[in-house]
C-alpha cells in the first residue's frame, strides 16, 4: 500500500515553455503533498507544501509564480514550471502524507527535467 | 527549526562487511525517524523507520537504533551486498519533515 505515482519520469523542454508534473496517490487519500527539488549529489530541498483545497505554502526563496502548485483533489497534486529556463533543470520529487500513521510519507519516483 | 546532521557523507565497504550511518537531530519533540534509500535517477524508498518510543528495530539485514537522550539514531546494514550501493538519507519528523544530507554508500564486490 501507500503508492505515489509521479509522471513524467523525465522531460526535455525548450526555454520559455511550461512543464507540468503530476503526483498521484494511488491507494490512499493524501491530505498533504510535498514537492522537492534535488541537485546532483545533494539532499532533497523542500520547495512547497500543498494541502488539498487550499493554497500551497512555499519555502523561502521559491518563486510561487514560477512553480505553480495545484492540489485540487485528495489524490492529485501538480507542479507546473512556468517559463522554464536551463537553471530550472533538476530532479523534482513529490511525496504524500495521508492518514496512514504507520508510514507517514511516501515518495514518488521523481521527474528529471532538462530545459534546453 | 530542526537541524539534522548525517555522517559520513561517503562510505565504502567490502562486500559482506557492515555499514553504519549516523544522524543527529536537535528537536527533542521529533518522534519519527525514517531511513530512505535512493538509487540513481529514482525517488527515495523507505527502508526502515523507528518511532520515539522504541530503541531498536530490525528487518533482516537492516537495523535502526535510536538514542533519544543523545538525540541520535543510526542505520546498520550487515552482510552488505553490491545492490546496497546507493545514497541513504535519514529523516526526522515532528511537526515538519527534515532530511539529512545523505550518505553515498559503495559496496565493493
Amino acid at each position: 500500500g501507500a503508492v505515489v505515482s509521479q509522471h513524467p519520469s523525465w522531460v526535455i523542454c525548450k526555454s520559455g515553455t511550461s512543464v507540468k508534473i503530476e503526483c498521484r496517490s494511488l491507494d490512499f487519500q493524501a491530505t498533504t503533498m510535498f514537492w522537492y527539488r534535488q541537485f546532483p549529489k545533494q539532499s532533497l530541498m523542500l520547495m512547497a507544501t500543498s494541502n488539498e483545497g487550499s493554497k500551497a505554502t512555499y519555502e523561502q526563496g521559491v518563486e510561487k509564480d514560477k512553480f505553480l502548485i495545484n492540489h485540487a483533489s485528495l489524490t492529485l497534486s501538480t507542479l507546473t514550471v512556468t517559463s522554464a529556463h536551463p537553471e530550472d533543470s533538476s530532479f523534482y520529487i513529490c511525496s504524500a502524507r495521508g492518514d496512514l500513521q504507520s508510514r507517514g510519507y511516501t515518495f514518488g519516483s521523481g521527474t528529471r527535467l532538462t530545459v534546453v | 527549526g530542526e537541524n539534522v546532521e548525517q555522517h559520513p557523507s561517503t562510505l565504502s565497504v567490502q562486500e559482506g562487511d557492515s555499514a553504519v550511518i549516523k544522524c543527529t537531530y536537535s528537536d527533542s519533540a521529533s518522534n519519527y525517524f525514517p531511513w530512505y534509500k535512493q538509487e540513481l535517477g529514482k525517488g527515495p524508498q523507505l527502508i526502515i523507520d523507528i518511532r520515539s518510543n522504541v530503541g531498536e528495530k530490525k528487518d533482516q539485514r537492516i537495523a535502526v537504533t535510536l538514542n533519544k537522550t543523545a538525540k541520535h539514531f543510526s542505520l546498520h546494514i550487515t552482510e552488505t551486498q553490491p545492490e546496497d550501493s546507493a545514497v541513504y538519507f535519514c529523516a526526522v519528523t515532528g511537526n515538519q519533515f527534515y532530511f539529512g544530507t545523505g550518505t553515498s554508500l559503495t559496496v565493493i564486490p
